[in-house]
């Protein structure tokens, strides 16, 4: 099955800084990416939707010039926290889909803790 | 706007016990129904449904899809501990490949 990787899988930062997070399709070409964030106890929320080259869409409410979102490549999109604060703290998930495939497929994920 | 409902929202059950999923969606462009199960980390994919009535099977798994009545369900027949997870579901439009997914139902399974 197609396999996708994020990087890094944890990560504990202070306040103020800009955290980047990595998401690539290993095996196959990703023509969309999606990022999710999931709160303790709660459903995945879909951030952005990102399609290579192209600026990505943005859910209401989601601050895009805080959540900064490149996908420069058919294997890969990153996330850029910037500002981080601890209500950022959070679980950030990726999924990646190609039209063949028909299904998205997640990464392991990233937990950011903002100090 | 496009939503997606599960219910019941958690659920506590012991060894042996089957168990039914809900999950009903109102979404524009509706192409297809996803079943995913999230223990600790990422979802992992169980089925996805894209005709109306016809069921899928995994083992002790099986769901199926009612496009006229807007839902899901997924069964979960002889439950064990190892089945204890969220179980979420997702409705996939067409166009923007958008997923939009449900609340979410917690299942809690007692030896």
């Amino acid at each position: 099955g197609a396999v996708v990787s994020q990087h890094p899988s944890r990560v504990i930062c202070k306040s103020g800084t800009s955290v980047k997070i990595e998401c690539r399709s290993l095996d196959f070409q990703a023509t969309t990416m999606f990022w999710y964030r999931q709160f303790p106890k709660q459903s995945l929320m879909l951030m952005a939707t990102s399609n290579e080259g192209s600026k990505a869409t943005y859910e209401q409410g989601v601050e895009k010039d805080k959540f900064l979102i490149n996908h420069a490549s058919l294997t890969l999109s990153t996330l850029t926290v910037t500002s981080a604060h601890p209500e950022d703290s959070s679980f950030y998930i990726c999924s990646a889909t190609s039209g063949a495939y028909n299904e998205q497929f997640f990464g392991p994920g990233t937990r950011l803790t903002v100090l | 706007e496009d939503k997606v409902v599960q219910s019941p929202l958690s659920l506590v059950v012991h060894e042996g016990d089957t168990v039914t999923l809900n999950c009903s969606y109102e979404v524009t462009n509706f192409r297809s129904l996803l079943w995913y199960k999230q223990e600790k980390k990422a979802p992992t994919f169980l089925f996805m449904l894209t005709s109306s009535g016809i069921e899928k099977k995994s083992g002790r798994l099986s769901s199926i899809l009612d496009k006229k009545e807007l839902f899901s369900i997924l069964n979960i027949t002889a439950t064990q501990t190892g089945d204890s997870a969220i179980y979420l579901c997702a409705a996939h439009t067409s166009g923007t490949y958008k997923y939009i997914f449900g609340t979410g139902t917690r299942l809690k399974v007692l030896a």
